[in-house]
């Protein structure tokens, strides 16, 4: 079946610090991949997506590349900032629902 | 352009009680779904409903929870006594297409029960 798998967190760094987020899948067929955040308090927002592979998604200092040979879409960040202290879920969209990881709590210290 | 809605936003009920929670999706998506979020722990999805169907319930308890999209108005999921563990967060999310687009996710109701 589909699945996600995301590295567990929580993940502290330092500001400016480089950033990864690993995430595989497990997916048949063609699924589009998503990042989204959820800030402290609220609902979840769509980062950045990709839709086939080799697709790179980027937003905000952002990027994640579709790697269909090892079936990943790693995030990463070149230099973080306190803002963004938040969750980060992988994700991937099939014909009729999406597949969230268990999300991965990231903390930037000052 | 107003996004997703949910109300309430937090909402405690007592043991027994019933709680209703509502989602108005983006304007014009006819899709939507919900999701339940424990503390510390991602999502699950519940249901997902196109307007009068369901199209997946794969997700939901098989007793005391139900939900709907009526051909007007809010989706409602009804959760029936109650009880400590419905404690949780509950996400709303719509799309206007299939899920190979995105979903856009609603501020979530907290319900609490004592």
């Amino acid at each position: 079946g589909n699945s996600v798998t995301q590295m567990e967190g929580p993940v502290t760094l330092s500001e400016e610090a480089f950033l990864t987020i690993n995430c595989t899948y497990t997916a048949t067929g063609y699924p589009s991949l998503f990042w989204y955040v959820q800030y402290p308090g609220e609902g979840l927002q769509l980062l950045l997506k990709a839709t086939k592979a080799d697709d790179k998604g980027s937003n905000k200092g952002f990027e994640a590349t579709y790697r269909k040979e090892t079936t990943s879409f790693h995030l990463e960040k070149g230099s973080v900032q306190v803002s963004d202290s938040a969750v980060y879920f992988c994700a991937l969209g099939t014909d009729d629902k999406i597949i969230f990881g268990k999300g991965t709590r990231l903390h930037i210290l000052p | 352009n107003a996004g997703v809605m949910q109300n309430p936003r937090h909402l405690v009920r007592r043991r027994g009680q019933e709680a209703r929670l509502r989602c108005s999706p983006m304007k014009g998506h006819s899709h939507v779904y919900w999701y339940r979020q424990l503390p510390e722990e991602g999502l699950k999805f519940m249901v997902y409903l196109q307007k009068e169907n369901i199209i997946d319930e794969s997700g939901m308890p098989k007793e005391r929870f139900s939900a709907e999209f009526p051909k007007e108005g809010p989706s409602i999921l009804r959760i029936q006594q109650v009880v400590r563990g419905d404690s949780a967060a509950y996400f709303c999310a719509s799309s206007g297409d299939s899920s190979y687009n995105e979903q856009f996710f609603g501020p979530g109701t907290r319900l609490t029960v004592l």
